[in-house]
C-alpha cells in the first residue's frame, strides 16, 4: 500500500530554468495539496487540488508558480524562471474524498544555483 | 486571519519525564486541528485529527486535547525514539488553506 510519492527527491536548477515537481496521492485519494518549507521555517500553504479542478491557490504566488492535477497522471508543480529565493523542500499531501486528513510525501528539496 | 502559535520552541526531556507541548489558534470556523510529527529530511507524519473542544485521542504515549483556543499534545514517560519535531496545524471552514505553527523541537535523553 504505497504511500505519496514525490519525485525527482532531489532537484538541482539554475537561475531562469524550469523546475517540475511531480506528487501522486496515495490510491483512493482524489485531493492534494502543495506546501513549501524554507530552512528554520514552518509549512506554508501554496495550493488544494482536485483532480482538473483547482480548489484554493490562495498561497500560491501570484507569478511563475502554476500547479495542476490531470485526470491521468500525477500532480505537477511547476516554477518558471527560478530564483535562488525559491531553493526549498516543497512537500505534498494527499487526502481522501472524505476526511480532512493529509498525509505527506517525502518532499522534492529544490536547490537554485 | 487564522494564526497558529506553538510553544515552547524546543524542549528536552529525560526518558520517563512526561510534559506537554502547547498549540494556540485563531480561526473562524474550525474544519480540524492536526498534529503532526516530522523527523528531519522527512515529510510531515500524521498523528492526529480533532473536530471539536473537548475531543481527546491517544496512540501509544501521545495523547491529544482540544478547547475553543488551544490544544495540548501530552507526552507520557518518552523515550529518546520520540525526539522529533511535532507540527500542529488548523484548517478553517472558510476554505482548505491549512495554517502550520512553528512546531516544537523535542529533545528526549537516555
Amino acid at each position: 500500500n504505497a504511500g505519496v510519492m514525490q519525485n525527482p527527491r532531489h532537484l538541482v536548477r539554475r537561475r531562469g530554468q524550469e523546475a517540475r515537481l511531480r506528487c501522486s496521492p496515495m490510491k483512493g485519494h482524489s485531493h492534494v495539496y502543495w506546501y513549501r518549507q524554507l530552512p528554520e521555517e514552518g509549512l506554508k500553504f501554496m495550493v488544494y487540488l482536485q483532480k482538473e479542478n483547482i480548489i484554493d491557490e490562495s498561497g500560491m504566488p501570484k507569478e511563475r508558480f502554476s500547479a495542476e492535477f490531470p485526470k491521468e497522471g500525477p500532480s505537477i508543480l511547476r516554477i518558471q524562471q527560478v530564483v535562488r529565493g525559491d531553493s526549498a523542500a516543497y512537500f505534498c499531501a494527499s487526502s481522501p474524498p472524505t476526511g480532512n486528513e493529509q498525509f505527506f510525501g517525502p518532499g522534492t528539496r529544490l536547490t537554485v544555483l | 486571519e487564522d494564526q497558529v502559535t506553538q510553544s515552547p520552541e524546543a524542549l528536552r526531556l529525560q526518558e520517563g519525564e512526561s510534559s506537554s507541548l502547547n498549540c494556540s489558534y485563531t480561526v473562524s470556523g474550525l474544519r480540524g486541528l492536526f498534529w503532526y510529527r516530522q523527523d528531519p529530511g522527512k515529510g510531515p507524519e500524521f498523528l492526529f485529527t480533532l473536530y471539536s473542544a473537548g475531543e481527546e485521542k491517544e496512540k501509544e504515549r501521545l495523547k491529544a486535547t482540544l478547547t475553543k483556543k488551544e490544544s495540548f499534545l501530552h507526552i507520557t514517560a518518552p523515550k529518546p525514539e520520540d525526539s522529533a519535531t511535532y507540527l500542529c496545524a488548523v484548517q478553517g471552514t472558510g476554505g482548505f488553506k491549512t495554517i502550520f505553527g512553528a512546531g516544537t523541537r523535542l529533545f528526549v535523553k537516555a
